[in-house]
């Protein structure tokens, strides 16, 4: 399975940016880099997704190392309700799977 | 947006009974959804690929006789937990992908908890 590491945990105040790290130093060439975060008790949501270069969107942006060996997501300005783990992910073989994640605390 | 609902969120079933959970892709078809289950405080496991018209697959130490997977159209997938016991108590998850798996994002059920008593 494709690995990725990630900080147990992180903190961030409220309407501060968040970058969030993840190192991925076995990635191969044609895995995607996909992000997803889960609030208590739902499903995991869609943040961003991304190949080589960085990628932006309405929630978040990707910012890709030029070797691919990590990548970084940032929240432009965290809120409350961006409180949540955050799974880092290489899209590898079909299939997504999970690491442990980043749960990220934002303090008001 | 593309939305995956499970049914039902959460179900209480007596030990040794079979408990059935829905995945439905609402307004795309999906033909392969993924089965995941989760304990407390712990990541997603992911349990089965299920592909449309054909057998599911399963991952290393997953019990396909207990873990029933159907995929039976385009927009439907179930997952039987056959012979339940309290340590299948879990949550299990779904998600199904729009279009090429592996450059689209994945869409998730909101979850079916499941307590066996």
């Amino acid at each position: 399975d494709a690995k990725t590491t990630q900080p147990n945990s992180m903190e961030s105040n409220e309407e501060e940016p968040v970058h969030l790290p993840c190192n991925h130093s076995t990635i191969s060439g044609t895995d995607y880099i996909h992000w997803y975060r889960q609030l208590p008790s739902q499903g995991p949501e869609y943040v961003i997704h991304g190949l080589t270069s960085n990628v932006n969107n309405r929630m978040a942006s990707l910012a890709i190392a030029e070797d691919r060996k990590s990548s970084t997501l940032i929240l432009h300005r965290a809120t409350l309700r961006d409180a949540a783990v955050y799974y880092c992910i290489l899209f590898r073989d079909d299939k997504i799977i999970f690491g442990k994640g980043t749960r990220l605390h934002i303090l008001p | 947006g593309a939305v995956v609902s499970q049914h039902p969120s959460r179900v209480i079933c007596k030990s040794g009974t079979s408990v059935k959970i829905e995945c439905r892709s609402l307004d795309f078809q999906a033909t392969t959804m993924f089965w995941y289950r989760q304990f407390p405080k712990q990541s997603l496991m992911l349990m089965a690929t299920s592909n449309e018209g054909s057998k599911a697959t399963y991952e290393q130490g997953v019990e396909k006789d207990k873990f029933l997977i159907n995929h039976a159209s385009l927009t439907l997938s179930t997952l039987t937990v056959t012979s339940a016991h309290p340590e299948d108590s879990s949550f299990y998850i779904c998600s199904a992908h729009r279009g090429f798996l592996m450059n689209t994002e994945a869409f998730f059920g909101q979850g079916t908890r499941l307590t066996v008593v």
